[in-house]
């Protein structure tokens, strides 16, 4: 089965860069979502196919998706992005969803 | 405004089979879209349970195709997810979920409901 591989834990200065890599097999040949979760809340989707924003989203999430690693950035990190963060796939007529990612904001 | 709302029992004995049910408002289920279920237990990852669609067949996870049967309603506009022979480790949020679009796996799951913790004790 496909399997989606994220570091446990991402920590970044407060108006700083944080990036989330997203480790798969050829994930670069998938489409990618990404999806921030914040205590006692459902996953809301930050960054779609790859590198689309939905609307009410801010400008400083984006993503790429290339060979071996999706990666979700967060540009001028804020106190109210620290939530956990989740890649997904579809693959194989199975949806797979990655380890997730705790971010800090310092 | 589509919302989706989890409902059914919070407790479940092991061995037992384990019931909810997602209203849908705001949009028909008849008309499209792919609806489905993602559970996380408690302090862990998100994972995925199955998706359906009024006109496909049902998509199971793999682990768990054996007990999931998923189901539309479209007169009273919800699906239900039946999880039969429980164990503690079914033990989890679940939530309902829409995924847009005209094929399966292609877009996002971009409407959830709040999600319900289900528990598996005696």
């Amino acid at each position: 089965s496909y399997e989606l591989t994220q570091p446990l834990s991402v920590s970044v200065a407060l108006g700083q860069t944080a990036r989330i890599t997203c480790g798969g097999k050829n994930i670069g040949s998938k489409i990618v979502h990404w999806y921030q979760q914040k205590p006692g809340q459902a996953p809301v989707v930050v960054i779609y196919r790859d590198g689309n924003r939905p609307s009410g989203i801010p400008e400083r999430f984006s993503g790429s998706n290339s060979g071996n690693t999706a990666t979700l950035t967060i540009s001028r990190a804020q106190a109210g992005d620290e939530a956990d963060y989740y890649c997904q796939v579809w693959d194989s007529n199975t949806e797979v969803f990655g380890t997730g990612t705790k971010v800090t904001v310092l | 405004q589509v919302q989706l709302q989890e409902s059914g029992p919070g407790l479940v004995k092991p061995s037992e089979t384990l019931s909810l049910t997602c209203a849908v408002s705001g949009f028909s289920i008849s008309s499209g879209h792919y609806w489905g279920w993602i559970r996380q237990p408690p302090g862990k990852g998100l994972e995925w349970i199955g998706t359906i669609h009024h006109s496909e067949s049902p998509y199971y996870s793999p682990s768990l195709r054996s007990r999931v049967t998923l189901s539309l309603d479209t007169s009273r506009n919800q699906f239900s997810l039946k999880l039969t022979s429980v164990t503690a480790a079914d033990t989890a949020f679940y939530f309902c979920a829409r995924q847009p679009g005209a094929i399966v796996g292609t877009t996002m799951w971009d409407y959830w409901g709040q999600g319900t913790l289900v528990s598996v004790s005696s």
